[in-house]
C-alpha cells in the first residue's frame, strides 16, 4: 500500500540556517504530495503541495519538487526562523477524495 | 480557516464511558474526515464520509462509529472508551477537485481516557 517516510527527528537548527526535512513515499499511481506543519498546541496547517511530477510548491519560503524518479519530496528553507519550529509532516493521496497518508513528522526546533 | 470547529476541544474520560466527538463546518463540504495523532504514528484515518448518511472506515476504525446526518456536522462516537484511544483527534474537510483538492483541518480535541 501507499506509504510515506520521514527522517527521524529532532531536528535542531540555529537561527538563519538552511534546513532540509526528507520525504519519500510509495505509492501505486500518481499521487498529490503535501507538507503540513503543526505548530505546538495547534491542528496542522497546509504548508505546501505539488500535484504532478517535476511540480514545485512552495510557501513562506519553503519549498518542496516533486521528484517522481527518486520518489521524493523533500521540504527546503534557505534561513529557518525561530518561529519555524514545529512538526512538520509530509503526507499524500493516491485519489481523489481519499484521506491522506501521513509521515510520522519531523519536529524542527531552532535556536537564536 | 476552513471554517471546522471541534467540541470539546479538551475531555477527561473513565475507561468503559461513552465519548461523542463533534466536528461542525460551516462551507458545505461534500467530504469529511475524522483522524487520530499518535507520537511515533503521525495521523491516522478512523473514519469519513463522502455525503449525508455516507460513510466508510479507516485505517482504524475499531472502536469507533460515526454518523453524518447533516452535511456540517461529522460525529465521532467512542461506544466504550478505553485507555488506548487516548489520543488527540483531528477533523478534516476536502476542499476542491482535481489538482485544487486539499484537506483542511479542525484545531483538534485532546482526549484522555483514565
Amino acid at each position: 500500500g501507499d506509504s510515506v517516510t520521514q527522517m527521524e527527528g529532532p531536528v535542531t537548527l540555529s537561527e538563519e540556517a538552511f534546513l532540509t526535512i526528507n520525504c519519500t513515499y510509495t505509492a501505486t499511481g500518481y499521487p498529490s504530495l503535501f507538507w503540513y506543519v503543526q505548530y505546538p498546541g495547534e491542528g496542522l496547517q497546509l504548508l505546501l503541495k505539488a500535484t504532478k511530477a517535476d511540480d514545485k510548491g512552495s510557501n513562506k519560503g519553503f519549498e518542496a519538487t516533486y521528484r517522481k524518479e527518486t520518489t521524493s519530496f523533500h521540504l527546503e528553507k534557505g534561513s529557518v526562523q525561530v518561529s519555524d519550529s514545529a512538526v512538520y509532516f509530509c503526507a499524500l493521496s493516491e485519489n481523489s477524495g481519499y484521506a491522506l497518508n501521513f509521515g510520522k513528522g519531523t519536529s524542527l526546533l531552532v535556536t537564536p | 480557516d476552513a471554517g471546522i470547529t471541534q467540541s470539546p476541544r479538551h475531555k477527561v474520560t473513565e475507561t468503559g464511558t461513552p465519548v461523542t466527538l463533534r466536528c461542525h463546518q460551516t462551507e458545505n463540504h461534500r467530504y469529511m474526515y475524522w483522524y487520530r495523532q499518535d507520537p511515533g504514528h503521525g495521523l491516522r484515518l478512523i473514519h469519513y464520509s463522502y455525503g449525508v448518511k455516507d460513510t466508510d472506515k479507516g485505517e482504524v476504525s475499531d472502536g469507533y462509529s460515526v454518523s453524518r446526518s447533516k452535511t456540517e456536522d461529522f460525529l465521532l462516537t467512542l461506544e466504550s472508551a478505553t485507555s488506548s484511544q487516548t489520543s488527540v483527534y483531528f477533523c478534516a474537510i476536502r476542499s476542491g477537485g482535481g489538482a485544487q483538492e486539499t484537506q483542511y483541518f479542525g484545531p483538534g480535541t485532546r482526549l484522555l481516557v483514565l
